[in-house]
């Protein structure tokens, strides 16, 4: 059964770091990508970048270019999604999900989600 | 980055059908047919319903479909039933500048 399990959820102050998980299982980790999706409270879904679980090449959304870093651990077939310096605005609901290939938007497994909370 | 274009709101009552729009680029939509839709009810993770334009994942009911037409993607739900009502998100394939996703702003579909 595939399943993609985020980490809880996270109460941090601006300013500090944070890295929240994704843990797979159930399938070939390295022949899918892991893309993030945030959508922040009452909003709709935003695409902040996706990383090819194989080779750990990585796209970003150009909105979120220099904010965050996505990589993956292969040996625990987790992907991560880190923020040096969290500000207010990363106030959100984050989601991992897999697709196929670079090209494909065929999200087909999601994880929960990892509510994130940025108040000083 | 602009965000594909959708209607904020549908309605329908049950047993109709509704379409929903999904209007993008030629750098998006245009261009490739790598468009899905998902699903989201309140408080869960989205749900894959269509992907590449009009192929329906395994397990997703046969009253959603999908199409193309030139730079819009349409989702339609028909024999609309109450667990129907939920926002709907459409997403394509971009190459302007950054090769990545754009979503749509979501609809949100209201079963009468």
């Amino acid at each position: 059964e595939v399943q993609l399990e985020q980490s809880g959820a996270e109460v941090k102050k601006p300013g500090e770091s944070l890295t929240i998980s994704c843990e797979t299982s159930g399938y070939k980790f390295a022949n899918y990508w892991i893309s993030w999706v945030r959508q922040m409270p009452g909003k709709g879904l935003e695409w902040v970048g996706r990383i090819d679980c194989s080779d750990s090449y990585v796209n970003y959304s150009p909105s979120f270019q220099g904010h965050v870093t996505l990589s993956v651990d292969t040996s625990i077939t987790t992907a991560y999604l880190r923020w040096s310096s969290l500000k207010a605005s990363d106030t959100a609901m984050y989601f991992c999900a897999r697709s196929p290939s670079e090209y494909s938007t065929s999200a087909d497994f999601w994880g929960q989600g990892t509510l994130v909370s940025v108040s000083s | 980055q602009s965000a594909l274009t959708q209607p904020a709101s549908v309605s329908g009552s049950p047993g109709q059908s509704i379409t929903i729009s999904c209007t993008g680029t030629n750098s998006d939509i245009g261009s490739y047919n790598y468009v899905s839709w998902f699903q989201q009810h309140p408080g869960k993770a989205p749900k894959l319903m269509i992907y590449d334009v009009t192929n329906r994942p395994s397990g997703v009911s046969s009253r959603f479909s999908g199409s193309k037409s030139g730079i819009t993607a349409s989702l339609t739900i028909s024999g609309l039933q109450a667990e129907d009502e939920a926002d709907y998100y459409c997403t394509s394939y971009r190459s302007s500048g950054t090769l990545s996703w754009v979503f749509g702003g979501g609809t949100k579909l209201t079963v009468l």
